[in-house]
């Protein structure tokens, strides 16, 4: 069965200081692999996503996340945060599925606090 | 273009009453789904349609029913509410490859008591 594992629930960290979020994923079949966030009392959006090509994707924001598909992982990182990147952060992997629709399994979340 | 809408944003139900909620996109998307979000657990998928007149269980769909009324909407109906639903609830639409971005509404917070 499909899974997806984040790491750290909660990631403290000061503004300006490099952060990372760590997924790490299990699947016996090829999967795409998206970020979420949701920002307080909003849904969730898209923030990146990585379907082939360069293992290395990045978002408008400056975030950037490595696909490594040895190690399963999928982290997300930003070498320095704002305070408004304080937000829950969603990693999912896409699974195929017959029928034509489009399976998300997420992993719990980690929720970014960035203290000034 | 609105995107995903949910309507109510908030309700508060005793344990035995029904609703429902009303989910709406504009982005001409074949698939729609309803999650449900609770502290550390993620988003789960109660229901999903993959296309208009089709409708299939998720994760967690005990406890609900859904109806595709047409290409653009997509509600959740609880009959009966129990306290174990209280939750966040999230409508999402995408297309029909499984490389598209889900798109969700804002959600609606319910709580039963």
């Amino acid at each position: 069965a499909q899974s997806v594992t984040q790491l750290d629930s909660q990631v403290p960290v000061f503004e300006e200081a490099p952060v990372e979020l760590r997924c790490n994923y299990s699947s016996s079949v090829s999967v795409y692999l998206f970020w979420y966030v949701q920002y307080p009392n909003q849904g969730l959006q898209l923030l990146l996503k990585y379907l082939s090509g360069s293992t290395l994707v990045e978002s408008i924001n400056g975030f950037e996340a490595e696909f490594n598909k040895s190690q399963t992982s999928f982290h997300l990182r930003k070498p320095s945060v704002h305070i408004s990147d304080t937000a829950e952060y969603f990693c999912a992997v896409s699974l195929p599925v017959s029928g034509g629709y489009n399976k998300l399994i997420f992993g719990a979340g980690t929720r970014l606090a960035v203290h000034p | 273009n609105a995107g995903v809408t949910q309507t109510p944003k908030f309700q508060v139900l005793k344990t035995g009453q029904s609703m429902t909620l009303q989910c709406a996109q504009d982005m001409n998307h074949n698939s729609m789904y309803w999650y449900r979000q609770d502290p550390g657990m993620g988003l789960r998928l109660i229901y999903y349609s993959a296309s208009e007149g089709t409708t299939d269980k998720g994760e967690v769909p005990n406890g609900y029913n859904v109806s595709r009324l047409n290409k653009r909407e997509f509600s959740l109906r609880l009959e009966s509410a129990a306290p174990s639903q209280t939750s966040v609830y999230f409508c999402a639409s995408t297309g029909m490859s499984f490389a598209d971005t889900q798109y969700f509404g804002p959600g609606t917070r319910l709580t039963v008591l």
